[in-house]
């Protein structure tokens, strides 16, 4: 069975203070890995899709790499409005398969 | 671009009843995919729609069920609702064969 977990659960920051969140991984042959971001009350919001180990991504701040076991998201310089809950997910390879399996996620606060 | 919708946004519905929840894809998309997010279980894949056909099943009761029509708008039901059914209800659409997937903002369902 697919799984993701996410580390650490919470994460406060100062204003500029870089750092990573860091996404565990077991699927049975990987066909994507996504990072979501997740504001109160919203549907998450679509960040980056990794595909093989050693691809990186990068937007604005957010950088996503990956390797065979974990994926990490690097913030540098955080802002207040990257406030937020970033959740990783996996998708198993397989004709027609849809499905993404979760991680709880990892709430980030920034601090002015 | 118009984005997933769903609707209602809010719902408080009683034990014992049901309830239905709609989802318009993306205009071109047509693989809906439907989720149960909880506080303690985070997000929990509930199943997926392909030209009108469910091909993707998650782990939950019978008492959850779906549909898609021709226009690749989908609903799901709920029948015999629990106090633990209280949740947000996610639905996200993709395009077939393009990984990525773009998630509505939800219903917040609440069982009293």
């Amino acid at each position: 069975e697919d799984q993701v977990t996410q580390s650490p659960e919470a994460l406060r920051l100062q204003e500029g203070e870089s750092s990573s969140l860091n996404c565990s991984y077991t699927v049975s042959g990987l066909r994507g890995l996504f990072w979501y971001r997740q504001d109160p009350g919203k549907g998450p919001e679509f960040l980056f899709t990794l595909y093989s180990a050693g691809e990186e991504k990068e937007k604005e701040r957010l950088k996503a790499t990956l390797t065979k076991k974990e994926s990490f998201l690097h913030i540098t310089a955080p802002k207040p409005e990257d406030s937020a809950t970033y959740l990783c997910a996996v998708q198993a390879r397989g004709f027609g398969n849809e499905k993404l399996t979760f991680g709880t996620g990892t709430r980030l606060t920034i601090i002015p | 671009k118009a984005g997933v919708t769903q609707t209602p946004r809010y719902l408080i519905k009683t034990r014992g009843q049901q309830v239905t929840l709609s989802c318009s894809p993306i205009s071109g998309h047509r693989s809906v995919s439907w989720y149960q997010q909880t506080p303690g279980q985070g997000l929990q894949f509930l199943f997926e729609y392909f030209s009108e056909t469910q091909r993707n099943k998650g782990n939950f009761p019978g008492r959850f069920s779906g549909r898609q029509f021709s226009n690749s708008r989908s609903e799901m039901n709920v029948s015999t609702l629990e106090l633990g059914d209280s949740a947000l209800y996610l639905c996200a659409s993709s395009m077939q064969g393009v990984a990525g997937y773009t998630f509505g903002s939800g219903t917040r369902l609440t069982v009293v």
